[in-house]
């Protein structure tokens, strides 16, 4: 089955500090990847998304590229900010479909 | 254009008793999603409704149930509550015009406490 699994947390850095949060994937196919983050008290919110092979999601400093060598989709960011800690869950849809299998999540807590 | 909407936001109900949850996606998506949080499982697949069908399934008990309306607006019904369906519900819509990579925009969800 489909399933993925990524870093444990939290993860804590300050201010500044450069961010990887690892993710990999098991799947069939060609599936789509994401990355969502969770602030306290709210939903999902996409920060980057990957459809094929050596594509590069990016937004609001945030990359990652997918790697279908490595069946990896690792999160980065070159400098992290006291806002941007919240919790970050990396997914994927299988080839076809849109519903979302999600990894565990990862914490992060920047300080300044 | 507005974002998904969740009623209501929090909930408190006693073991055995049934519940219902809604959902109204963005104007225009046709596509939802559930899916139940929780600090143990994490994020897990509930269903996926499509023009008012069920087109996916996860891997949850019969007392989980959904269904979807003419304007795309859908409910989750959980019957015979337990305590372990304490968790926090989110809903999702997309456009599904082709299913594949389609991001899905998750609502704020509802919190369901079981007592």
């Amino acid at each position: 089955g489909n399933s993925v699994t990524q870093m444990e947390g939290p993860v804590t850095l300050s201010e500044e500090a450069f961010l990887t949060i690892n993710c990999t994937y098991t799947a069939t196919g060609y599936p789509s990847l994401f990355w969502y983050v969770q602030y306290p008290g709210e939903g999902l919110q996409l920060l980057l998304k990957a459809t094929k092979a050596d594509d590069k999601g990016s937004n609001k400093g945030f990359e990652a590229t997918y790697r279908k060598e490595t069946t990896s989709f690792h999160l980065e960011k070159g400098s992290v900010q006291v806002s941007d800690s919240a919790v970050y869950f990396c997914a994927l849809s299988p080839s076809g479909y849109s519903t979302l299998t999600f990894g565990k999540g990862t914490m992060l807590l920047v300080s300044p | 254009k507005a974002g998904v909407t969740q009623t209501p936001r929090y909930l408190i109900k006693t073991r055995g008793q049934q519940v219902t949850l809604s959902c109204s996606p963005i104007s225009g998506h046709r596509s939802v999603s559930w899916y139940q949080q929780t600090p143990g499982q994490g994020l897990q697949f509930l269903f996926e409704y499509f023009s008012e069908t069920q087109r996916n399934k996860g891997n949850f008990p019969g007392r989980f149930s959904g269904r979807q309306f003419s304007n795309s607006r859908s409910e989750m019904n959980v019957s015979t509550l337990e305590l372990g369906d304490s968790a926090l519900y989110l809903c999702a819509s997309s456009l599904a015009t082709s299913g594949e990579g389609e991001t899905q925009y998750f609502g704020p969800g509802t919190r369901l406490l079981v007592l």
